[in-house]
């Protein structure tokens, strides 16, 4: 069983919609949590750094850790065509070795 | 500009054939890493390094080997011993609260 499980996707919505990401984990020690934006053939950019359990917000963007449930969701608010991409969520016991979900790639139509 | 330059953007090796992977930064960071990233399995680390003259195994290492002689540089060298190298690499740095910042990639190919 992998540390960190993230669904795939593909996930398609269209233009406006909210986009809901999840993944789940096992280790419970895991208390840094990020989420990165990739798009095809480009370097990971990060969009949502947590430490603690609670909501987060950035814009359009809003990150949740509910680490009872171990579990983290990233919300897409007003999704743009330009919001298509993978997105990776990724996870730490301390600063330095990140495991990463296999990524949801995200398809948002006009 | 600050960031992490990663060179080159494409390559491509024949069997039996080392080659190496260059990434700079000029953030000041002191840590760098490499991952590597296959379509459907997320990114594994291959590598770290958190100072100068130091650096670590991930949980991929076999095959590859690096070198860290200066804060900015951190070489990565694919070996003949690296399988199935096909794939694409990313390296990456942070300042050590846990945020890593990736370069462009190098996507390799084996001829």
């Amino acid at each position: 069983q992998k540390e960190v499980e993230q669904d795939p996707g593909p996930l398609s919505v269209p233009e406006g919609a909210i986009v809901s990401l999840n993944c789940t984990y096992s280790n419970s020690a895991f208390q840094y949590f990020m989420w990165y934006r990739q798009y095809s053939r480009k370097g990971p950019e990060l969009l949502m750094y947590t430490y603690s359990s609670g909501n987060k917000e950035d814009g359009r963007f809003t990150a949740q850790v509910d680490k009872s449930s171990k579990y983290i969701s990233l919300f897409i608010r007003d999704s743009q065509p330009s919001d298509s991409a993978t997105y990776l969520c990724a996870m730490s016991v301390s600063w330095g070795k990140l495991q990463f979900g296999a990524g949801t790639q995200v398809v948002v139509t006009p | 500009d600050g960031g992490i330059t990663q060179s080159p953007k494409y390559l491509f090796r024949k069997e039996g054939q080392n080659v190496t992977l260059s990434c700079e930064q000029n953030l000041n960071h002191d840590a760098m890493y490499w991952y590597r990233q296959d379509p459907g399995q997320g990114l594994r680390l291959i590598y770290y390094s958190q100072i100068v003259n130091d650096f670590q195994k991930g949980d991929i290492a076999e095959g590859y080997s690096v070198s860290r002689e200066k804060k900015e540089s951190f070489p990565l060298t694919v070996t003949s011993a690296q399988k199935n190298p096909t794939a694409f690499y990313l390296c990456a740095s942070d300042r050590g609260l846990g945020e890593q910042f990736f370069g462009p990639g190098t996507r390799l190919t084996v001829l």
